[in-house]
């Protein structure tokens, strides 16, 4: 069945370092892809999406670009701030309307 | 905004008790979800109610899980008899139309089942 898989966390940077936090997936077909953000106390946000290959999600400054070829979505910012610091999850939706999410990435940024 | 509500936050209650959660998905929204996730592992799907009715489940929603619309406006997850195994954060979510469609979650209701 459709799963994703994303690198293990937690991971901790200093403010305005790059980010990258790798995402692939499985599935039969083509997939749209998420990626969701979930700060301390609050429930799961959408960050950003991509529904087809090529496209390139992007919002509040992370970016992710659907690429079929190598069945990944990795997310990227180029400088992080403090207020990044949150629980990261890549997840997918094919056909069935269920979403599955990979396992979360812990991002603490250090001031 | 319009977001997804989830009511209690927290719920602790006694192994063989009935509980039901309760979520407000966004008003014009006609699909609507339950996940949950056990501490530290991943967010898994358990239900999703379309027209009324059921329309996907997993293989963790078994016959102590039920989901209701009793109203214009609430979205109910019951499980019947609780098991220690219950507890975990469950998380309602909505969206406007079915697959592959953005779905907006809710805070979660954290459940503990002792």
């Amino acid at each position: 069945g459709d799963s994703v898989t994303q690198m293990e966390g937690p991971v901790t940077l200093s403010e305005e370092a790059f980010l990258t936090i790798n995402c692939t997936y499985t599935a039969t077909g083509y997939p749209s892809l998420f990626w969701y953000v979930q700060y301390p106390g609050e429930g799961l946000q959408l960050l950003l999406k991509a529904t087809k290959a090529d496209d390139k999600g992007s919002n509040k400054g992370f970016e992710a670009t659907y690429r079929k070829e190598t069945t990944s979505f990795h997310l990227e910012k180029g400088s992080v701030q403090v207020s990044d610091s949150a629980v990261y999850f890549c997840a997918l939706s094919e056909g069935a309307q269920k979403l599955v999410f990979g396992q979360g990435t812990r991002l603490t940024i250090n001031p | 905004e319009p977001e997804v509500t989830q009511t209690p936050s927290h719920q602790v209650t006694q192994m063989g008790q009935e509980v039901i959660l309760r979520c407000v998905p966004i008003s014009n929204h006609l699909y609507f979800y339950w996940y949950r996730q056990i501490l530290g592992q991943k967010v898994e799907f358990l239900v999703s109610f379309y027209n009324n009715e059921i329309s996907e489940k997993s293989e963790i929603f078994d016959d102590q899980f039920s989901v209701e619309r009793p109203d214009g406006s609430n979205f109910t997850l019951k499980i019947r008899s609780t098991k220690l195994e219950d507890s975990a954060m469950y998380f309602c979510a909505s969206s406007l139309s079915g697959p592959r469609e953005t779905q907006y979650f809710g805070p979660g209701t954290r459940l503990l089942v002792l």
